[in-house]
């Protein structure tokens, strides 16, 4: 049972325009979402986050969404750069539960081509 | 400042052998993750450990699985014995604490394969 799905394996858009990459979750007592890039050969890293008491959060180029109704969220990347080129994973916890523990999509890898 | 320090950084092995993964985390934190990653499942947790101790191990797979954290800068994961399908990348994180606004900060992994 996958608690957090990205639904696209893959997105291809061309440098300068805007990448959406999208994660939708199940699990209605999860309250926090985090984005994470991995490039090949590298462990994730973390790149922004959002709790549920807010529906957006903005980094520089990265804008992420929540749409609590729709248990849906959204990573935009304004510009996109070919160095944005990575493997993208949605995660989500229950922030107020005993037991810390994130819970991961499969990932959506994103080329931008230059 | 030095990162999440994994090793080995991959390992071929035969069947039957023990396999034993090394982790070092950042040095102040607290928190210490050990997670696996498959094509099929994704990226899941294995077990956490907060100030040293398991908290959570739900997600090991069987008896073959144990890991284990002596002390606040070394952390091992030992499978054995090791069979082909617990072949995959196997990560190790850290966070300063175990909550949700301290983002982990991933290790580069380890490629383990059973042959």
């Amino acid at each position: 049972d996958q608690q957090v799905k990205q639904n696209s394996p893959s997105l291809s858009v061309q440098e300068g325009r805007i990448s959406i990459l999208n994660c939708d979750y199940t699990n209605s007592m999860f309250d926090y979402f985090l984005w994470y890039k991995k490039y090949p050969a590298e462990g994730p890293t973390f790149l922004i986050s959002i709790s549920s008491i807010k529906d957006k959060n903005e980094d520089g180029r990265f804008t992420v969404f929540l749409n609590k109704s729709a248990k849906h969220l959204s990573l935009h990347i304004v510009p996109s750069q070919p160095g944005d080129s990575a493997v993208y994973f949605c995660a989500a916890t229950n922030s107020g539960g005993s037991n810390y523990k994130l819970t991961f999509g499969k990932g959506t890898l994103l080329t931008v081509n230059p | 400042d030095a990162g999440v320090i994994q090793s080995p950084r991959h390992e071929v092995t035969e069947m039957g052998q023990e396999v034993t993964l090394r982790c070092k985390p950042i040095s102040g934190h607290n928190s210490l993750f050990w997670y696996r990653q498959t094509m099929m499942r994704g990226l899941e947790l294995l077990i956490y450990f907060n100030n040293n101790v398991p908290i959570d191990d739900s997600g090991m797979p069987e008896d073959r699985f144990s890991a284990k954290m002596p002390n606040a800068s070394f952390s091992t994961l030992k499978i054995q014995p090791s069979e082909p399908r617990d072949s995959a990348v196997y990560f190790c994180a850290s966070s300063l604490t175990a909550m949700s606004n301290q983002p982990q900060h991933f290790g580069d992994g380890t490629r383990l394969s059973i042959l």
